[in-house]
């Protein structure tokens, strides 16, 4: 079984520009996560999809972060503009649906902003 | 404060010692689980649970749903077990996860 796909691995870019970030989930997840993980710190959830539905979007600073799943499958985290303080790893999650289920993460986006 | 803590931040452990790792919590909780991490890589989940205890080979978990509190052992801990540890709570609505800032493992030689 295929895990949750992501790209670029890695991306560098200067402060103001733009950047996305793909993820591709497990084959019929219906629940995906994109978290934010700043070093030395746990993960912190940026949105979640049910489907093409957004769950909870409470801690995206929607003024330059926006996200879409619009065919309920795989997904893109834009930031626009990009400020220093956006420097961290992007995860990507997956899950077979809300409820008792494993989370399965993607290797992570490691965005450096100069 | 956070919703979930670790403890302790960092550890340094010999080969073949037995290791605690612990969290607590202060939300309800549906479930607990316990990821791995190693250095540029990605995350790996190990446990899910929301009573009692589970054995996976070296590792074992184990929560006190009355006391809100989880610990994670490593039996025989060796140099192949050094990256951090996340404990992760999720939420009764099983919508909210809330992770502690994890436990940096490195087991000597």
């Amino acid at each position: 079984e295929a895990g949750v796909a992501q790209s670029p691995r890695y991306k560098i870019i200067e402060k103001r520009q733009s950047v996305a970030f793909w993820c591709n989930p497990i084959s019929g997840h219906a629940t995906l996560y994109w978290y934010q993980q700043i070093l030395g710190q746990g993960p912190k959830l940026l949105i979640q999809f049910q489907n093409n539905g957004v769950v909870d979007d409470s801690q995206l600073p929607k003024d330059r972060f926006s996200a879409e799943r619009l065919k309920g499958v795989d997904s893109t985290l834009k930031i626009q503009p990009a400020k220093l303080e956006d420097s961290a790893v992007y995860l990507c999650a997956s899950s077979f649906a809300l409820g008792p289920y494993e989370q399965y993460f993607g290797p992570g986006t490691r965005l450096t902003v100069t | 404060k956070n919703e979930v803590e670790q403890s302790p931040q960092n550890l340094t452990a010999q080969e073949g010692e037995f290791i605690t790792i612990n969290c607590s919590y202060s939300v309800g909780i549906s479930a607990l689980h316990w990821l791995q991490q190693h250095p540029g890589g990605g995350i790996v989940s190990l446990f899910m649970l929301s009573s009692g205890k589970k054995k996976h080979g070296r590792l074992i978990a184990t929560i006190n749903i009355q006391e809100k509190h989880s610990s994670l052992h490593i039996t025989a801990s060796h140099p192949r077990d050094s990256a951090v540890y996340i404990c992760a709570a999720r939420g009764y609505n099983f919508n909210k996860f809330y992770f502690g800032s994890g436990t940096k493992l490195n087991v000597k030689p």
